[in-house]
């Protein structure tokens, strides 16, 4: 079946660093990414995706390239803010799972000023 | 534009009690989902439906119920309430697609505690 890994949390960074979460997945067919945003308080909200290989998604300063030679999806940010602490989830979406997500356990970033 | 809506945002059940979260959206999505978000355990899909009138199961429907009698509207029915049901529940929604594939809408959350 399908699964996302991600990079275990929590991650603590001060304001202005580089941040990169891992994610990788294993999926039957060719699946869409996606990376979700969850700031506390609040439901899940879509950051950025990809559909096929090699696609770059992006958003807000944050990245992440679909890989599919390595399986894998990082989301970085090359600066980040105080404002982006939150919980972040990888995400795939298989064209062969009928409109079934499937997540990763998220990872919790604190950015400190 | 409401988007996902979910009531209560908030509900303390005792043991035993039944309840039903709602869920209903506005923009004419035919997928809909309920998870359940508990620490550690990211999000596991209870139910979902591709239509009004078609349900199944997903990795954790012990426990609820669902039924889509319209494309709106998605209720989850808690049947009889255990303190292993204390949870975030997120109802989401998204239209069909295959390659281009669009992302999920989530409503806000239902904080579910059962004493």
């Amino acid at each position: 079946g399908n699964s996302v890994t991600q990079m275990e949390g929590p991650v603590t960074l001060s304001e202005e660093a580089f941040l990169t979460i891992n994610c990788t997945y294993t999926a039957t067919g060719y699946p869409s990414l996606f990376w979700y945003v969850q700031y506390p308080g609040e439901g899940l909200q879509l950051l950025l995706k990809a559909t096929k290989a090699d696609d770059k998604g992006s958003n807000k300063g944050f990245e992440a390239t679909y890989r599919k030679e390595t399986t894998s999806f990082h989301l970085e940010k090359g600066s980040v803010q105080v404002s982006d602490s939150a919980v972040y989830f990888c995400a795939l979406l298989s064209n062969t799972n009928a409109g079934k997500s499937t997540f990763g356990d998220g990872t919790t970033l604190t950015v400190k000023p | 534009n409401a988007g996902v809506t979910q009531t209560p945002k908030f509900q303390v059940l005792k043991t035993g009690q039944s309840m039903t979260l709602q869920c209903a959206q506005d923009m004419n999505h035919e997928y809909m989902s309920w998870y359940r978000q508990d620490p550690g355990m990211g999000l596991r899909l209870i139910h979902y439906s591709v239509g009004a009138g078609i349900t199944d199961q997903g990795e954790v429907p012990n426990g609820y119920n669902v039924s889509r009698s319209t494309t709106e509207d998605f209720p989850l029915r808690l049947l009889s309430a255990a303190p292993s049901q204390t949870s975030v529940y997120f109802c989401a929604s998204s239209p069909p697609g295959a390659r281009e594939s669009t992302e999920a809408f989530f409503g806000q959350g239902t904080r579910l505690t059962v004493v």
